[in-house]
């Protein structure tokens, strides 16, 4: 069965502080992607990263990172030197390969507390 | 418009109605997947097309919930005798579908309260 799971419900920070949102998945499958999804208060998804199963490089953007590390199917999200603008619902994500269906995780709340 | 439209936005109805909500997903997208987020809960997926291929609908909860999709555009999902659990924000995206190019475009969501 494929799963997502971000065991962290809620996180509060104070602003400035580094962050970290964890993402371990389940899957049979040995070509997957991965996504991170931030929900703001505003309610519309957006789009932040893909991975393929393929490619184990960690990605920086800015004051974002991502850790995918196949071993321990994990595929965390770190936020560095946070702002209050963070503050969001944060969604990991999977696809199979062989049927394109897209599951999420339950999300992580976000607080950034100036 | 350019991004995925939604309607209605806000839907009230009593327990036991019928409700159909749309989806017009970005032109040129071939995929459109359902979304249904309960207050403070993830995306439970609903439902998946692609082009003409059969739809998967393994994430329908009960008979009760239904969608079409006339060809690569709009989609309409129905929710029949309609109960209080039902009330959520359901949530239509679309892509252009290369396997793992999936950027999914959210529409805002059309959120159902069901008295």
């Amino acid at each position: 069965a494929q799963k997502v799971t971000q065991a962290q419900t809620e996180i509060s920070v104070v602003e400035k502080e580094d962050v970290t949102l964890d993402c371990v998945y389940e899957t049979r499958d040995t070509t997957y992607y991965l996504f991170w999804y931030k929900q703001p208060p505003s309610g519309e998804l957006v789009f932040l990263i893909r991975r393929n199963s393929f490619d184990e490089q960690n990605e920086i953007s800015g004051r974002y990172s991502w850790n995918f590390q196949k071993s321990t199917s994990s595929f965390n999200f770190t936020i560095t030197a946070s702002q209050v603008v963070d503050s969001a619902v944060y969604f990991c994500a999977l696809e199979m390969n062989r049927d394109d269906k897209i599951i999420f995780g339950k999300g992580t709340r976000l607080h950034i507390l100036p | 418009g350019a991004g995925v439209s939604q309607s209605p936005s806000n839907k009230v109805t009593e327990k036991g109605k019928d409700v159909e909500l749309r989806c017009d997903p970005i032109s040129g997208h071939t995929a459109l997947y359902w979304y249904r987020q309960r207050l403070g809960q993830g995306l439970e997926f609903l439902i998946y097309f692609q082009g003409n291929s059969a739809p998967d609908k393994s994430g329908l909860p009960s008979d009760r919930f239904s969608a079409e999709r006339t060809g690569e555009s709009v989609s309409t999902l129905t929710i029949q005798r309609t109960q209080q659990e039902d009330s959520a924000v359901y949530l239509c995206a679309s892509s252009t579908r290369l396997a793992g190019t999936g950027e999914l475009f959210f529409g805002e969501g059309s959120r159902l309260t069901v008295l």
